[in-house]
């Protein structure tokens, strides 16, 4: 089973809201990925967990807040976000740096 | 800095044509990771290939293939006889090995678009 599953799939949100992404996997891969990926650009990283723990937080926004309850699961936490956060945000995961990371279908958040 | 360029936006053939498309990489790492993804409309991320920066060999699955030059910094992928379904925006990425997990940076992609 090679899949990482995002959900929801699209969610459109107040900016006054709170909601959270969620993402899960099941290959026993012990890094878990976020990124951004806004319209007609490539994805860029926004937090890396290694071993549950958080590696790399790329100067994201703290309306942002990511949570690893356990090695399979990984969440993404919204609140007060602006209509420039509007983007498809994709989850993937990985064994290690040798290896390729699997990703999400991802979800299409817009933000009124 | 670690840097992965696409040169070009968008390339449009007809079916059964031939495609290359452009990746150029520039890194100070000695051991590097390269990557081709593919991503149709749906949106997710489909992984093609990794190469590492010792394996220079060149591979081949069906009809896509790769070619790595160490020497030009270069990692092109070849579609042969392109087929509707080829259709999509491909990027290449790049990972160093001095995190001990993925970093991946990517170009700015490729749209393919292939027409019957």
């Amino acid at each position: 089973d090679t899949e990482v599953t995002q959900t929801p799939k699209h969610l459109v949100m107040g900016m006054t809201n709170k909601k959270s992404l969620k993402c899960e996997q099941h290959m026993g891969h012990r890094a878990m990925y976020w990124y951004k990926q806004k319209a007609k650009k490539p994805p860029e990283l926004m937090f890396v967990y290694s071993y549950e723990k958080l590696s790399i937080n790329e100067s994201v926004p703290s309306r942002f807040s990511p949570e690893c309850p356990n090695s399979s699961l990984l969440n993404l936490h919204l609140h007060a976000l602006q209509p420039e956060d509007s983007a498809l945000y994709l989850c993937a995961s990985s064994q290690d740096f040798r290896t390729e990371a699997f990703f999400g279908q991802g979800t299409r958040l817009t933000v009124v | 800095a670690q840097k992965v360029t696409q040169a070009q936006t968008e390339i449009s053939v007809v079916e059964k044509e031939d495609v290359t498309l452009d990746c150029v990489y520039e890194t100070r790492d000695t051991t590097y990771y390269l990557f081709w993804y593919k991503q149709p409309p749906s949106g997710e991320l489909v992984f093609l290939i990794r190469r590492n920066s010792f394996d220079e060999q060149n591979e081949i699955s069906g009809r896509y293939s790769w070619n790595f030059q160490k020497s030009t910094s270069s990692f092109n992928f070849t579609i042969t006889a392109s087929q509707v379904v080829d259709s999509a925006v491909y990027f290449c990425a790049l990972s160093e090995s001095n995190t001990g997990f993925q970093k991946l940076v990517f170009g700015t992609g490729t749209r393919l678009l292939v027409s019957p």
